[in-house]
């Protein structure tokens, strides 16, 4: 069965800094990764995904994640922290079945000035 | 751009009530989906459904819960007789294709039931 776990509940940056966020995978077949992102009071919105194309994902705002199978990660980073990336940031993985699209447990993002 | 609604935003009832959320999804797509969120856990897969037929369900999905696309527009959720434990954030989501193959899946803002 396929399984994200995310690392860090919480993760807090300054303004201008590196963001990284965690996600490892776990999945008998090759996985296809998202991340997700939302806004208070919005719901999910797609930041980027992996589909086997390239292992160097780029997705808006800036974000990209690179997937990498020797570590079952799929880690997503931003070279520069703004303000308003300040949210809950979900990994996902969805294996063969219809729709089952399996969610990390999120990482809320906190930019300081 | 197109979006998923979802209506209430929030939504109050007592325990043995049943409750409706009901969901728009994107007008040209064919696969639907709830999730649910309850506080401070995961997004959890529900149900997924296609050409007016449950697709696949997780074990959360028991028989307590049906959906329905009563018309051409709506997606509805119902829950028969509400529980504390069914109160959570409720996601409905919807795809063009499969969500399978790593096609994506647009999320609505979420109906926050809470049971008393």
């Amino acid at each position: 069965a396929q399984s994200v776990t995310q690392l860090g509940s919480h993760v807090s940056v300054s303004e201008g800094a590196l963001v990284l966020l965690r996600c490892n995978y776990s999945s008998s077949v090759p996985p296809y990764l998202f991340w997700y992102v939302q806004y208070p009071n919005q719901g999910l919105q797609l930041l980027l995904k992996y589909t086997s194309a390239a292992t160097l994902v780029k997705g808006i705002n800036g974000f990209e994640a690179e997937f990498k199978k020797s570590e079952t990660s799929f880690h997503l980073t931003k070279p520069s922290a703004h303000m308003s990336d300040a949210a809950e940031y979900f990994c996902a993985v969805s294996g063969s079945s219809f729709g089952d699209m399996r969610f990390g447990a999120g990482t809320r993002l906190t930019v300081k000035p | 751009e197109p979006e998923v609604t979802q209506t209430p935003s929030h939504q109050v009832t007592q325990m043995g009530q049943e409750v409706i959320l009901r969901c728009v999804p994107i007008s040209n797509h064919l696969y639907f989906y709830w999730y649910r969120q309850i506080l401070g856990q995961k997004v959890e897969f529900l149900v997924s459904f296609y050409n007016n037929e449950i697709s696949e369900k997780s074990e959360i999905f028991d028989d307590q819960f049906s959906v329905e696309r009563p018309d051409g527009s709506n997606f509805t959720l119902k829950i028969r007789s509400t529980k504390l434990e069914d109160s959570a954030m409720y996601f409905c989501a919807s795809s063009e294709r499969p969500g399978t193959g790593g096609n994506e899946q647009f999320f609505g803002p979420g109906t926050r039931l809470t049971v008393l």
